[in-house]
């Protein structure tokens, strides 16, 4: 149990495109989901916190206007790169919060390549 | 910041135990210890958890000392496929805040050797 799905794997796009990254907990409900930004040979770092029915939460630096986060149900988040850079290009990765028991916890999914020309 | 403390890469022979170390000696009372592992261009994959006693599932043990200052995680017999980057992270175990929040460190890089 505990899938998170991410669709698409990768995508190439030109500058100033947008770009919608969807990501779906398969088997359970996630009330919270998170996005993650991972540059090449560098750790995860957190961009935002979404929560089903709410405004998302961004980080201090993450622009809110650019990175659209829209977490319409329980199990779909969706980032939105919009009119995307090449300094965009990085690995996206969202995950979904698992509450089970006196604990909780993310599972993450496989990520998604953006490359902007 | 990363609350933890893991050594940047580490070895390990295929077939015998892996053993990754990690201080976390700031770690509250209401922490967990939870570890994950990313393998190269994957999500990261989710392991185990403990808060003060020692846990194990089908993937790996969970050794977390008596005074929480520190834990190790074992594999008990590695395989290559366990070639990874493994993030230990402390973090709160439910609701809200930076508390909540899963900080990823640099991790241990570890290399099963045929």
């Amino acid at each position: 149990g505990a899938v998170v799905s991410q669709h698409p794997s990768r995508v190439i796009c030109k500058s100033g495109t947008s770009v919608k990254i969807e990501c779906r907990s398969l088997d359970f409900q996630a009330t919270t989901m998170f996005w993650y930004r991972q540059f090449p040979k560098q750790s995860l770092m957190l961009m935002a916190t979404s929560n089903e029915g709410s405004k998302a939460t961004y980080e201090q630096g993450v622009e809110k206007d650019k990175f659209l986060i829209n977490h319409a149900s329980l199990t779909l988040s969706t980032l939105t790169v919009t009119s995307a850079h090449p300094e965009d290009s990085s690995f996206y990765i969202c995950s979904a919060r698992s509450g089970q028991g006196f604990t909780d916890t993310q599972y993450f999914g496989p990520g998604t390549r953006l490359t902007v020309l | 910041d990363a609350k933890t403390t893991q050594p940047p890469s580490m070895d390990c022979a295929e077939g015998r135990a892996a053993n990754l170390p990690c201080n976390h000696s700031t770690i509250s009372g209401n922490e967990y210890v939870y570890w994950y592992r990313q393998i190269h261009s994957q999500g990261p994959q989710y392991i185990i958890h403990g808060l003060k006693n020692n846990e194990t599932n089908e993937m790996a043990s969970l050794i977390i000392t008596e005074d929480r200052k520190s834990s190790t995680l074992i594999l008990p017999h590695a395989t290559l496929r366990d070639t990874a980057v493994y993030y230990c992270i402390v973090r709160v175990a439910r609701g809200g805040g930076s508390n909540y929040k899963l900080t990823f460190g640099k991790g241990t890089l570890l290399t099963v050797n045929p």
